[in-house]
Parts: C-alpha cells; structure tokens; sequence
C-alpha cells in the first residue's frame, strides 16, 4: 500500500510569511507524528496525534508553531510569521495503532526561509 | 529524556568492507530502532530490534538492552549503502510514544 506522503517536497518563504505542511499517514494510521531535522542533526520530536486528539505538543518550539488533525487522517503543521531557524526538514510518521513497534516516515518537507 | 549516542560521527570505507556502527543509550528505552536515510532524505526502517540479534541480508544488528546499547553491522558494504544511519528509541516512561534520535553515523562507500 502507499506510505507516508508529505506536501510540498520543497518550501521556500521569506521571512515573516506563514506556511502549511500536509501530511497524508498511511491509511489507518491512528499515530501521527512530526518531526523537525536540522541540516546534519537527527530528528527531534515536535508533536503527536493519536486519531484527532493531540496528545503531547512538547516539542514544539513556539506559540508559531501549530498543528491538526481534525478528521483524524491528513495533519497539517502550520507555522507562523516564519524565521531563518525554522529552516529545517520536517517529518512526518505514522504508525498503526499507539506504542506501535515502528513508526513509518514521509519523505519530508524541505523548508528553507530567507 | 533519554540520550542517544552515536559511534563513529562519520565512517568512510571502500567497497567491500564491513562496518560496526554503536549506539548507547543513557537509559532503558523501548521500542528500539535503526533507520537508514537515503541521500533524498527518505528515512527507511532497517530494524525494530529491542532486545537479541537479527539479520536481514548483509545487514544485522544486536542489542544488549541490560548495558543499553545496539549494533548495527554491514559486511560487504555496496556504494549504495552509503547515507545517515540513525538509531532511535522511545523511552520508557508512561505513556511517551515520541522517538528519540542519534546524531547519526555519516557512511560514505568509495567504489
């Protein structure tokens, strides 16, 4: 079946601009998560959904930051008034039910602010 | 929350040859894995192992749980494995789900 599958691929804002990150789990995926990679570091945890509720939002760096799940599918990560060092890659995963043996990634979202 | 650490930073070896690479833990965690991301940047799961050895092709790994740490070895190494090798785990404290990354382990396979 299809994998995890992140829009856009690639992302360029000028500073100041809001940006929407989609994500689409695999198909009955209740867990979804995002990440944040930073060029040469492993990815570092932002925020998790289990169906629609978001259950821990402790990763995410700041009140510009947010997320959703409304239909308990696609997530959205939106970020707001976007700054040089939110340039990074941001990742989605999905897993069939929670605490799930493994967490299956998209191919990410590049975003790269000027 | 927990550290992951990675060894070495940064490998780079000639076809053919066989690597080790370590990760350590500074404390329990579950639901162990290895990740290899690709030069696109795709991350694709080589292991869910959080405890014992497996094998998947030229690719194992092992993991001492009691001393917190794995292995992941590749023999015979092909251009193609060349990429980022992460491990990660989730730690054990209720109700986290979130994983917790390495650094990495930077692989560069020369033909």
């Amino acid at each position: 079946g299809a994998g995890v599958s992140q829009s856009p691929r690639y992302k360029v804002a000028k500073r100041g601009q809001d940006v929407a990150l989609r994500c689409d789990p695999i198909s009955g995926h209740v867990s979804l998560f995002w990440y944040q990679q930073a060029l040469g570091q492993g990815p570092e945890f932002l925020t998790y959904f289990q169906n629609e509720a978001q259950l821990d939002k402790s990763g995410l760096p700041s009140d510009r930051f947010f997320a959703e799940r409304p239909e308990g599918s696609v997530s959205t990560l939106k970020i707001q008034r976007t700054q040089q060092e939110d340039s990074a890659v941001y990742l989605c995963a999905s897993s069939l039910v929670p605490a799930a043996r493994t967490q299956y990634f998209g191919p990410g979202t590049r975003l790269l602010v000027l | 929350g927990i550290q992951v650490e990675q060894s070495p930073p940064d490998l780079i070896l000639q076809e053919g040859a066989n690597s080790t690479l370590r990760c350590n833990f500074s404390d329990s965690v579950n639901n162990l894995q290895w990740f290899h991301q690709n030069p696109w940047g795709q991350l694709i799961n080589l292991f869910y192992i959080p405890s014992g050895t497996k094998q998947n092709g030229r690719l194992s790994a092992t993991t001492v749980a009691t001393e917190r740490y794995s292995l992941l070895y590749i023999s015979s190494s092909q251009t193609t494995d060349s990429g980022v090798y992460f491990c990660a785990g989730v730690g054990s404290n209720f109700g986290n789900e979130k994983l917790t990354f390495g650094t990495g382990t930077r692989l560069t396979i020369i033909p």
